[in-house]
Parts: structure tokens; C-alpha cells; sequence
């Protein structure tokens, strides 16, 4: 089965500095690969996700995504970081069969000013 | 679009208690999802249903729960009894397709307190 490791659990970025989160996939082939933000008391949001077309994914709110096959990665980052950008982000992954997402364990991102 | 309704948005109640919460799917997806999230353990599926079908149910953590797809615009969570383990927030999530179009749509979640 399909799996993503996020590495750290919380990560503290000054505004206007990058943010930088990083995100292992498992599987020997290309998967799907997702990032969700989450903001205190909501749902899930997606953010962007790779489908093959591109290696680099642009979503919303200024983020964005690499694909790199070698390293087995999908790191989520955005140049500039905002107060507004505080939240906890979820990397996720799906088979192409796959109805199901696996999700990381979730990084929570908080910015100071 | 109203996105996925939930209801009720809190709910608390007693150990021993009927649960029930509620999920209105986005019109035309054909996957709805319950997942549970709880600080200790993170986000987990429980059950998903694809054209109001249960697929996979092997997230559900005991037989106190149950979950029901009637028809393409509902589905139900029923925990009973519950237990104050049970407390967490319960997200439905709803997508129309796997792979490539999995995109899920989540939505506000229950907060659920069991005392």
C-alpha cells in the first residue's frame, strides 16, 4: 500500500520567510500526491496535486509543489510566508486505481511576526 | 455549490449514548469518505462507499460503529453505545472518481465530546 512520510511535526517560519515542507513518498512507481491544508476548526482544503503533467505543481495561495522521482519527494513551499498561512498541512497519496487517500501524519505550520 | 454539509457541526453527549451524524455528499460525486481525527492519532478512514456501496470498512475501529449510504445524497455514522474515546472530530469527505481525479472534498467536520 501507498504511504507518505512528512518530515517534522511542526515548523515556525518568520513572514515573509520560506516555508518548506517536506514530504516522502513510498512506491515504485509514480503515484498521485496531493498536499491539504487544514485551518484551525475546518476541513481539509487541497492545496494542489501532481497528476504526471508537470514536475512542478503551482496551487493556491502562492504554493507549490516538486515532483522529483529520484528522491522519492513531493516538498510543499512557498517564498514568502504569511500569517494567514498558518495552518496544519497534510501530504497524501493514491494509487491510480485507488479510491483512497493516505495521508501523512500532518505538519502544522505557525508564523511569527 | 454548498460543498459537503455535516451535521450536527458539535455534539455532546454521555458514555452509553446513540451517536448519529450526518453527511450530504457534494450533488454528482459518486465516493463519499468518513475519516476520525484525533490528536493522538492523527487523520484515519473508517469507512468509504462508492456509488453508496461500502468498499472498505476495515478503518472502522469496533463493531459500535456502523455506517449506512441509503441514497447518492446522505450517509449516516452511528456509534452506539459511545465511549469517551470516541470523542474526536468527524470529517465526511465526497470525490467522483479514483487516481487521477481523487480530489476529496471535505467537509466542516462534527466535534464530537462523549463524557
Amino acid at each position: 500500500a501507498q504511504s507518505v512520510t512528512q518530515l517534522g511535526s511542526h515548523v515556525s517560519v518568520s513572514e515573509g520567510a520560506l516555508v518548506l515542507l517536506r514530504c516522502n513518498y513510498s512506491s515504485s512507481v509514480p503515484p498521485y500526491l496531493f498536499w491539504y491544508v487544514q485551518y484551525p476548526n475546518q476541513g481539509l482544503q487541497l492545496l494542489l496535486k501532481y497528476t504526471s503533467a508537470a514536475t512542478l505543481v503551482k496551487g493556491i495561495n502562492g504554493f507549490e509543489a516538486e515532483f522529483k522521482k529520484s528522491e522519492t519527494s513531493f516538498h510543499l513551499t512557498k517564498p514568502s510566508a504569511h500569517m494567514s498561512d498558518a495552518a496544519e498541512y497534510f501530504c497524501a497519496v493514491s494509487d491510480e486505481d485507488d479510491y483512497k487517500l493516505s495521508f501523512g501524519a500532518g505538519t502544522t505550520v505557525t508564523v511569527r511576526a | 455549490d454548498a460543498g459537503v454539509i455535516q451535521s450536527p457541526r458539535h455534539e455532546v453527549t454521555e458514555m452509553g449514548q446513540e451517536v448519529t451524524l450526518r453527511c450530504k455528499p457534494i450533488s454528482g460525486h459518486n465516493s463519499l469518505f468518513w475519516y476520525r481525527q484525533t490528536m493522538m492519532r492523527g487523520l484515519e478512514l473508517l469507512i468509504y462507499f462508492n456509488n453508496n456501496v461500502p468498499i472498505d470498512d476495515s478503518g472502522m475501529p469496533e463493531d459500535r460503529f456502523s455506517a449506512k449510504m441509503p441514497n447518492a445524497s446522505f450517509s449516516t455514522l452511528k456509534i452506539q453505545p459511545s465511549e469517551p474515546r470516541d470523542s474526536a472530530v468527524y470529517f465526511c469527505a465526497s470525490g467522483s472518481g479514483g487516481g487521477l481525479y481523487n480530489e476529496q472534498f471535505f467537509g466542516p467536520g462534527t466535534r464530537l465530546t462523549v463524557l
